[in-house]
């Protein structure tokens, strides 16, 4: 069974840095495109970013809401994905989810909030 | 960037009534591979996206027959048969064809 497990959200202030980290299991890690894709309260689905799998590369992309403030990484030794978050803004609070997808076949995580508030 | 329009915005429903949402793609979803990467994700409320469809019209491991999907290029719409109670939330087309873009969502209610 696929499982996507996030942690490290919480409350921080403007200006601060948070590093979140999904934990997977239940699949080829390695195989697997992952992303991270963020949910303001009661508003749509919005991509964050990217990291490719070894075959091409782990070449990372970003949404321009988050480039340069954000950096997306992985290790597949440790089937993890994690989100570097830095000059953290208000409008970043959300619901973070990591996505694993295949094939055009896409698994959620449960999702970990952040909340960006002095 | 690809833009996904979805409508209606909202979409009372009667139990047991069929439901039709709307995908429009600001350009065509056909990948180099051939493949449309257009999926259909549910979010209940207070819960995160779960997979319905995915490839236009292939139903995900659990999902019931009553929910289809269909389309090509750039139109696509999602069914739902007969509506039930559980099928209350937001639905969200979703591309991978190029980056990864969500549609904003349609909220099916019962009337």
């Amino acid at each position: 069974e696929v499982q996507l497990v996030e942690s490290g959200g919480g409350l921080v202030q403007p200006g601060g840095s948070l590093r979140l980290s999904c934990a997977a299991s239940g699949f080829t890690f390695s195989d697997h495109y992952m992303d991270w894709v963020r949910q303001a309260p009661g508003k749509g689905l919005e991509w964050v970013g990217r990291t490719k799998n070894k075959a091409n590369r782990y070449t990372t992309e970003y949404a321009a809401s988050v480039k340069g403030r954000f950096t997306i990484s992985r290790d597949d030794s440790e089937n993890s994905l994690y989100l570097q978050m830095s000059s953290l803004k208000t409008e970043d609070t959300a619901v973070y989810y990591c996505v694993s997808w295949l094939s055009g076949v896409a698994y959620w995580g449960q999702g970990t909030l952040v909340t960006v508030s002095s | 960037d690809i833009v996904l329009t979805q409508t209606p915005l909202s979409s009372p429903v009667t139990l047991g009534q069929p439901a039709s949402i709307s995908c429009r793609s600001s350009q065509t979803l056909v990948a180099s591979d051939g493949v449309t990467y257009l999926s259909w994700l549910q979010q209940r409320p207070g819960q995160p996206p779960r997979l319905l469809i995915y490839k236009i019209s292939n139903r995900f491991s659990g999902v019931p027959d009553r929910f289809s999907g269909s389309g090509a290029g750039t139109d696509f719409t999602l069914k739902i048969s007969r509506v039930e109670a559980e099928d209350v939330g937001v639905y969200y087309c979703m591309q991978v064809t190029q980056s990864l873009t969500f549609g904003g969502g349609t909220k099916v209610e019962i009337k």
